[in-house]
């Protein structure tokens, strides 16, 4: 069975600093890794998908991920993060065919200081 | 512009009552999903359609009806079989057999 683990409830990072949120993953095949955006009271925006090729992915808004197949992990990346960042962050792991449906992660709430 | 609409955003209910929330896609997608969301639990899903007159139990479907008449459209009725019906609702759609989903707007059913 596919599952994701988002091991960070909450991160709260300052305004211009870095930002990683984690992200891992249980899958028997090659997966298909996705990251979604959450505004408060919102839908899901897709930020990347991974489904083959180049292991370092670039998304919208400035954010970027790294499949890493050894370490299980899809780990989502920027390099500075702005105040309208602040959201919820999904990861989600599917694959083709039979079990196509993603299985989402419990998500990241990013806080962002001034 | 291509995208899914759900209404309303919100919506509020008696106790034994159904309800009826609409999700509309112009997308041209085969597949259609509800989700339920509810604070720290991530998405369940609920039903999901991969064709026209055709629709599988997800997760959670206990309580929970739904149709697929057209493909553009794959309403969700809450019954008062429910027993905890409040929460935040999200339909999304998907190519079938490719597993990107793009969601709509939610709503949010509050029980009274």
């Amino acid at each position: 069975a596919q599952s994701v683990t988002q091991p960070d409830i909450h991160i709260t990072v300052s305004e211009g600093a870095s930002l990683e949120l984690r992200c891992n993953y249980s899958y028997g095949a090659t997966p298909y890794l996705f990251w979604y955006v959450q505004s408060p009271g919102q839908g899901l925006q897709l930020l990347l998908k991974y489904f083959s090729g180049d292991t370092l992915v670039q998304g919208i808004k400035g954010f970027e991920a790294e499949f890493k197949r050894s370490q299980s992990s899809f780990n989502l990346r920027k390099p500075s993060v702005h105040w309208s960042d602040a959201a919820e962050y999904f990861c989600a792991v599917g694959g083709s065919g039979g079990s196509y449906i993603p299985t989402f992660g419990r998500g990241t709430s990013l806080i962002v200081h001034p | 512009d291509g995208g899914i609409t759900q209404s309303p955003k919100y919506l509020f209910r008696k106790e034994g009552q159904n309800v009826t929330l609409s999700c509309e896609q112009n997308l041209n997608h085969d597949a259609m999903y509800w989700y339920r969301q509810d604070p720290g639990q991530g998405l369940r899903l609920i039903y999901y359609s991969q064709i026209v007159n055709d629709f599988q139990k997800g997760d959670i479907a206990e309580g929970y009806s739904v149709s697929r008449e057209k493909k553009e459209s794959f309403p969700l009725t809450v019954t008062s079989a429910q027993k905890n019906p409040t929460a935040f609702y999200l339909c999304a759609s998907s190519i079938s057999g490719i597993p990107t989903q793009y969601f709509g707007p939610g709503t949010r059913l509050t029980v009274l």
